[in-house]
């Protein structure tokens, strides 16, 4: 069993729409990640968020937001995509003990055209 | 701010040794860490320091000086299969304990 799977592997919309990508994590861990890696390769952390707390890289534009809707998933939902958006989106978790070690999903490949 | 800066692209030699160095700055250093990404997949976790020293891992040994912001990742027995980009990340406390990532650092290995 894949222990972080993201969903679509692919997307590839239109500047305006909105769109959501799915995560999902079967090792029980407690805290997730979203991570944007641009055409450079720079891997940026977007979001973490636990049971408790939702930390904000404050960089990243209020159009992007991610929803838990329980411990195993973490949502990122995009609006009004523009053509920089395009990016791989690389979700994670860790155990809070061990936040070091994260597990990366195999990452959302999103072209804005 | 944080700061990290590691060298672009590397090659090296099957059966060889090769050191990838990493430096950084950055207030409340709570960490530094290692992965490694193979084009097209994922990153996955190699090796974490928190105090000055070696950690050896199998061939993978990770080196961390705080005083000195500077750490680097030692791979031995070079095999093709390590050819893959090298992320060093470092958290801090002042960033809510999350990893700010280097650049990469692209390793070719060679026959």
């Amino acid at each position: 069993d894949t222990a972080v799977s993201q969903t679509p592997k692919y997307l590839v919309t239109q500047m305006g729409n909105d769109k959501s990508i799915k995560c999902e994590q079967n090792l029980g861990h407690d805290t997730m990640y979203w991570y944007k890696q641009d055409s450079k390769k720079f891997l940026k952390i977007m979001f973490s968020y636990n049971n408790k707390e939702l930390i904000i890289n404050e960089t990243v534009p209020n159009r992007f937001s991610p929803k838990s809707p329980d411990k195993a998933h973490l949502n990122l939902h995009i609006n009004s995509l523009e053509l920089g958006d395009s990016a791989v989106y690389f979700c994670a978790s860790s155990q809070a003990q061990r936040t070091y070690e994260q597990y990366f999903g195999p990452g959302t490949r999103l072209t804005v055209t | 701010g944080q700061n990290i800066d590691q060298p672009t692209e590397m090659t090296a030699t099957e059966g060889a040794i090769v050191q990838i160095n990493c430096t950084y700055q950055t207030s409340g250093f709570n960490g530094l860490f290692w992965y490694q990404q193979h084009a097209g997949e994922a990153p996955t976790f190699l090796s974490y320091n928190v105090l000055d020293g070696l950690e050896e891992k199998g061939r993978f040994s990770s080196f961390l000086s705080r005083s000195k912001g500077y750490s680097y990742l030692l791979l031995k027995e070079l095999q093709m299969k390590d050819s893959a980009s090298y992320l060093c990340a470092v958290r801090s406390y002042n960033y809510g304990q999350n990893f700010v990532f280097g650049p990469g650092t692209r390793l070719s290995v060679l026959p």
